[in-house]
């Protein structure tokens, strides 16, 4: 069965500064990857989806890049925004369209 | 506006009364599916649907019935509610193959 793992759980980054968030996940077999921006009492909001052939996803200052063989995505925040304070989960997507999600990492960027 | 909708938002209720959440997607997305997100635990897939009439059970369908006789609408069925189920849920829809996914704003379940 697929595992997601994301690290950190939290964090807490001063505005401006760049950061990375993990995802590794256990079974390399994934059709794509996907990851999504959780707001406090709302849905999710899809920011990046990786098919398993790319290497990387750009989105504005979003950039998420996949590494299937190790079973590892990152994705990277430029210059952070306190409107990016929000948790950040990853999911991956296997065969037969079954999806698997990380528990997130909580991001606070203070002004 | 591309949207997918859930109904009721909040809802609380008592063991054994069945209840229905309902789900409407306007994007014309074949796939659509159900998760619930317990602390702790992240999202889990509950039920998911590759078009209409076609169903499949995903991480945790135990206790859920699902149905899908329209393309844009994708019901959960809780036949029996008990307390283990309370939490929050979320429907989501996506196109084929599949792309980014679409959610709703999520139906946060008490049941007691």
């Amino acid at each position: 069965k697929q595992e997601v793992t994301q690290i950190p759980a939290a964090l807490s980054v001063p505005e401006g500064e760049n950061l990375v968030l993990n995802c590794s996940f256990t079974d390399s077999a994934i059709y794509n990857l996907q990851w999504f921006r959780q707001d406090p009492g709302k849905g999710l909001t899809s920011l990046l989806l990786i098919q398993s052939s790319q290497r990387e996803q750009t989105s504005g200052r979003l950039n998420a890049s996949l590494d299937k063989s190790s079973g590892r995505s990152t994705l990277y925040i430029a210059a952070s925004q306190p409107g990016d304070s929000a948790t950040y989960l990853c999911a991956v997507i296997m065969r037969f369209n079954k999806f698997y999600f990380g528990s997130g990492t909580k991001l606070n960027v203070k002004p | 506006e591309a949207q997918v909708t859930q109904n009721p938002r909040y809802l609380i209720t008592v063991t054994g009364k069945k209840l229905t959440v309902t789900c409407s997607q306007n994007m014309n997305h074949e796939y659509m599916s159900w998760y619930r997100q317990d602390p702790g635990l992240g999202l889990r897939q509950i039920y998911y649907s590759m078009n209409v009439e076609v169903t499949d059970k995903g991480d945790v369908p135990e206790g859920y019935k699902v149905s899908r006789k329209e393309k844009r609408n994708f019901p959960l069925i809780l036949e029996s509610p008990s307390p283990n189920q309370t939490s929050l849920y979320f429907c989501a829809s996506s196109p084929l193959p599949l792309g980014r996914g679409f959610f709703g704003p999520g139906t946060r379940l008490t049941v007691l």
